[in-house]
């Protein structure tokens, strides 16, 4: 069974205003991933958390990891119109599936100028 | 430069067609994957190599052949074509088990298009 799960599936703001997106995801992992795909493209690694690291930043990103609930959100803050794209989290797990990320369906972001 | 780049970007066939699509990486990296994505964007792993060997191979139809003549290409050959297959297909690679140890980079993918 597919282990992320983003939610929401689609999410509209304005420009300058904050987005925020989540993952939940069913075993225990070694680390979660977050990547972003522009339409007609291919996708671009933002940001890594550990297992054992709870909060993340990279720039306007911020990552959150509760590995309690196992779910990881996605915040981006003062979006731009370059934000829209498809945002997706991908697990890691340890041992036998270390060389295999696990992705989510994604959670399309549109940012109205 | 391209880090990694697939070839063709666009492809438009008949069923029951063989195709091939290749990758090649420029990074140095030590492990490559396949991957498919299907109309609603859910993208799959199909095959993994590192350093050449083959390490993950999901439940794909054995249509699917990959092959990896050196450590910088990972090709994808598609027997018997079907319409099931359209698809957009993403190369990627990383340093050592893009998994646990690492980002995993994409190339920007082959539309596939079965008629």
């Amino acid at each position: 069974s597919q282990q992320g799960e983003e939610d929401p599936q689609a999410l509209s703001i304005q420009e300058g205003e904050n987005a925020t997106m989540n993952c939940s995801y069913k075993t225990s992992i070694n680390n979660l991933q977050w990547y972003r795909q522009n339409s007609g493209r291919g996708l671009v690694h933002l940001i890594l958390i550990r297992s054992n690291e709870r909060e993340k930043h990279s720039g306007r990103l911020r990552v959150t990891l509760d590995t309690s609930k196992k779910s990881s959100s996605l915040l981006i803050t003062a979006s731009r119109a370059a934000d829209t794209a498809s945002y997706f989290c991908a697990t890691a797990l340890s041992g036998a599936g270390s060389y295999q990320l696990t992705f989510g369906k994604g959670t399309k972001l549109s940012v109205i100028p | 430069d391209t880090a990694v780049s697939q070839t063709p970007k666009y492809l438009v066939t008949q069923m029951g067609n063989d195709k091939s699509i290749k990758c090649e990486q420029n990074l140095g990296h030590d492990t490559m994957y396949w991957y498919k994505q299907d109309s609603k964007k859910f993208l799959k792993i199909m095959f993994s190599y590192n350093n050449k060997e083959l390490i993950i191979n999901e439940t794909v139809p054995n249509r699917f052949s990959p092959k990896s003549p050196d450590k910088a290409h990972l090709n994808l050959h598609i027997n018997s074509l079907e319409l099931g297959d359209s698809a957009v297909y993403f190369c990627a690679s990383s340093p050592r088990g893009g998994g646990v140890y690492n980002e995993q980079f994409f190339g920007p993918g082959t539309r596939l298009t079965v008629l």
